[in-house]
């Protein structure tokens, strides 16, 4: 298993300011993935954030909203950009299990972010 | 596009109640098959998985789940819940040539004591 350490925890956020949130795993990982939890929602997946290229998005999110950082194995970093109360959410960093592409995942325990 | 869904959105229960969580997907191929759960404050964890094999899956804590395929179906079951199973249910499946799994809304579980 993997352990994944998120900062912050959570924060409260003006309207228009941007957020970065850290991930840190404590083994490499090829691929992390980005997760966005809403009240109520099922997680969606944000991103894949491989090391060394542009991470991967998914349909409705984009760069210039959810810039991401991967400089190296064991690190990442998600940026909610020009935040609104929409963004409010709680967003998960994680990594897949060690034994191959399963679908099988870890996560840390989130960042709650409200935005006023 | 893969789709989950999970039925029942809160679920109350009291002690020593069974429970059965649905859970029903639409990728008519291999998939793989997951259970996770999220305690109060704490970080969401698998609770069991299904890849191949035997259909009726043993998971941590006594809960179990049985793959059906002809129904498209992976419910969560408990014979006996705590009030300690008080916590977030999700259902999440892979497959369709993406190991990314795609999660369903998620079920509420109270246990009263």
């Amino acid at each position: 298993s993997a352990v994944i350490s998120q900062k912050p925890s959570r924060d409260i956020c003006q309207r228009g300011t941007s957020l970065t949130i850290q991930c840190q795993v404590d083994s490499q990982v090829t691929m992390m993935f980005w997760y966005r939890q809403q009240p109520g929602q099922s997680l969606t997946l944000i991103a894949t954030a491989n090391q060394g290229s542009e991470a991967t998005y998914e349909s409705g999110f984009v760069i210039d909203k959810f810039p991401i950082s991967r400089p190296n194995l064991t690190f990442s970093t998600l940026t909610v950009s020009n935040m609104s109360p929409e963004d409010s959410s709680i967003y998960l960093c994680s990594v897949g299990s060690g034994t191959g592409p399963t679908g099988e995942l870890f996560f840390g325990e989130g960042s709650r972010l409200t935005v006023l | 596009a893969q789709s989950v869904s999970q039925h029942n959105h809160h679920v109350i229960l009291s002690e020593a109640a069974s429970l059965e969580l649905g859970c029903n997907y639409s990728y008519g191929g291999t998939v793989n098959l997951f259970w996770y759960v999220q305690y109060p404050g704490q970080h969401l964890q698998l609770l069991l998985k299904y890849f191949s094999g035997d259909p009726l899956v043993k998971g941590i804590k006594g809960f179990e789940a049985e793959f059906i395929k002809s129904k498209f179906s992976f419910n969560l079951r408990k014979p006996s819940v705590q009030w300690s199973d008080t916590a977030e249910y999700f259902c999440a499946v892979s497959g369709g040539g993406s190991y990314i799994p795609t999660f369903g809304r998620g079920t509420s579980l109270i246990v009263h004591p």
